[in-house]
């Protein structure tokens, strides 16, 4: 069971607005920046979503990120088939002195 | 455009130790805010950090696997590697090398490898 708490699964229609949780404590994301992670099947993981809400060059503004003290949240608005992928946040633990990935949440659109 | 790209052996007898190469091409390893990383994927589970080195080499393990795990980094042939001690079936996974950039607008890993199976069988 990971430290980091994302629910397995989710989904959506296209065109919907989804969003994914991810529930950590103090040590992480309360006080640490979180990233997202997207993985889409049979590849590497790919930067989505780093410090809280930051995206990097290339991602589409439809993946928007969140955080509110130890939870953080992924928001995938206008859904697409291509969004179909599983989502991993990650965090800095300062009692652990290591990097967290949460379980992962397999998204389905539907 | 730099790249990043894992080898090794896919076959690993359970009790050795498992060593794997990342060959960075098109930058240096020898850079400030960078720490050079290694994540691996059990098959159909999720993510697991290993451990980050940076160029002069500074460690940071997973403290699951501390007791198992040595990085290094050779800046002369610009690679990385992990070596993993004493395995089991436990660590066969994808094992994934990646660039960790750390900066006030950027704290994790944005280059990734395409990743490289490792099996732990006799």
């Amino acid at each position: 069971q990971s430290v980091l708490a994302q629910p397995p699964s989710a989904s959506g229609t296209p065109g919907q607005r989804v969003t994914i949780s991810c529930s950590g404590s103090s040590s992480n994301i309360g006080g640490n920046t979180v990233n997202w992670y997207q993985q889409l099947p049979g590849t590497a993981p790919k930067l989505l979503i780093c410090r809280n809400k930051q995206r990097p060059s290339g991602v589409p503004d439809r993946f928007s990120g969140s955080k509110s003290g130890t939870s953080a949240s992924l928001a995938i608005s206008g859904l697409q088939s291509e969004d179909e992928a599983d989502y991993y946040c990650a965090a800095w633990d300062d009692s652990l002195n290591a990097w967290l990935f949460g379980g992962g949440t397999k998204l389905t659109v539907l | 455009q730099l790249q990043v790209q894992e080898s090794g052996p896919g076959l690993v007898k359970p009790s050795e130790t498992l060593s794997l190469t990342c060959t960075v091409s098109g930058g240096s390893i020898d850079t400030n805010n960078y720490y050079w990383t290694w994540v691996r994927q059990p098959p159909g589970k999720g993510l697991e950090w290993i451990g980050s080195i940076s160029y002069s080499g500074r460690t940071y393990y997973n403290p699951s696997l501390r007791s198992r795990v040595t990085q290094s980094a050779h800046t002369s042939t610009n690679q990385f590697s992990l070596n993993l001690r004493s395995v089991t079936a436990a660590d066969t996974a994808v094992y994934y090398c990646a660039r960790h950039v750390d900066t006030a607008m950027v704290d994790a890993l944005d280059l990734w490898g395409q990743g490289t199976m490792v099996t732990v069988s006799s």
